[in-house]
């Protein structure tokens, strides 16, 4: 079982929907969680952040955290072109200070 | 500006060679990480160092190795010993951890190596 587990993809929504990506993870002890946004031939870049369960919102991104099902998610509301993106799930181990990565998933938005 | 430079952008070796990834950040960050990306994959952590002059090996360290004489550089070497190469590789740096920062990994551009 990996680390970090994000929902395969590809995913594809209409622009102006919402588009829910996923990730799981294993490590109890993970304290911080990241969403990066990596286009194609580019370095990621932060999305969002999250340390403390419940909901976050930051423009039309929300994350979601719940530890005790080890479960992380990013909602994108009103979903434009220039979002279509992979967006990569980051756990991380503050104590050790290091970041384990789920695969990505690719998100196409189709006009 | 403050940023993360690594060189060169591309890079081709030929099978048995050496060949450096430079990574230099003037963020004043004290860890730096490189990590590797393949075709629809994540990245996946070779080495990472906390401090100057100490590193540590991360998931895929074996073919590679790294040096952290200055707090500023944090240059990559991938060795013959390693298998297969090919990759986009990936320099990130990150601030020491205390309450009020966001803990965010800084990359560069990357480099993208080619085994011929």
């Amino acid at each position: 079982q990996k680390e970090v587990e994000q929902n395969s993809g590809p995913l594809s929504v209409p622009e102006g929907a919402i588009a829910s990506l996923n990730c799981t993870y294993s490590d109890r002890g993970s304290q911080s969680f990241f969403w990066y946004r990596q286009y194609s031939g580019k370095s990621p870049e932060l999305i969002m952040f999250i340390y403390s369960n419940g909901d976050k919102e930051d423009g039309r991104f929300t994350a979601q955290l719940n530890k005790a099902s080890q479960y992380v998610s990013l909602l994108i509301r009103d979903s434009q072109p220039s979002d279509s993106a992979t967006y990569l799930c980051a756990v991380t181990d503050t104590n050790a200070g290091k970041s384990t990565f789920g695969d990505g998933t690719t998100l196409t938005v189709k006009p | 500006d403050g940023g993360i430079t690594q060189s060169p952008k591309y890079l081709f070796r030929k099978e048995g060679q050496n060949v450096t990834l430079s990574c230099e950040q003037n963020l004043n960050h004290d860890a730096m990480y490189w990590y590797r990306q393949d075709p629809g994959q994540g990245l996946r952590l070779i080495y990472y160092s906390q401090i100057v002059n100490d590193f540590q090996k991360g998931d895929i360290a074996e073919g590679y190795s790294v040096s952290r004489e200055k707090k500023e550089s944090f240059p990559l070497t991938v060795t013959s010993a390693q298998k297969n190469p090919t990759a986009f590789y990936l320099c990130a740096s990150r601030t020491t951890w205390v309450r009020g920062n966001t803990g965010e990994l800084f990359f560069g551009e990357g480099s993208r190596l080619t085994v011929l």
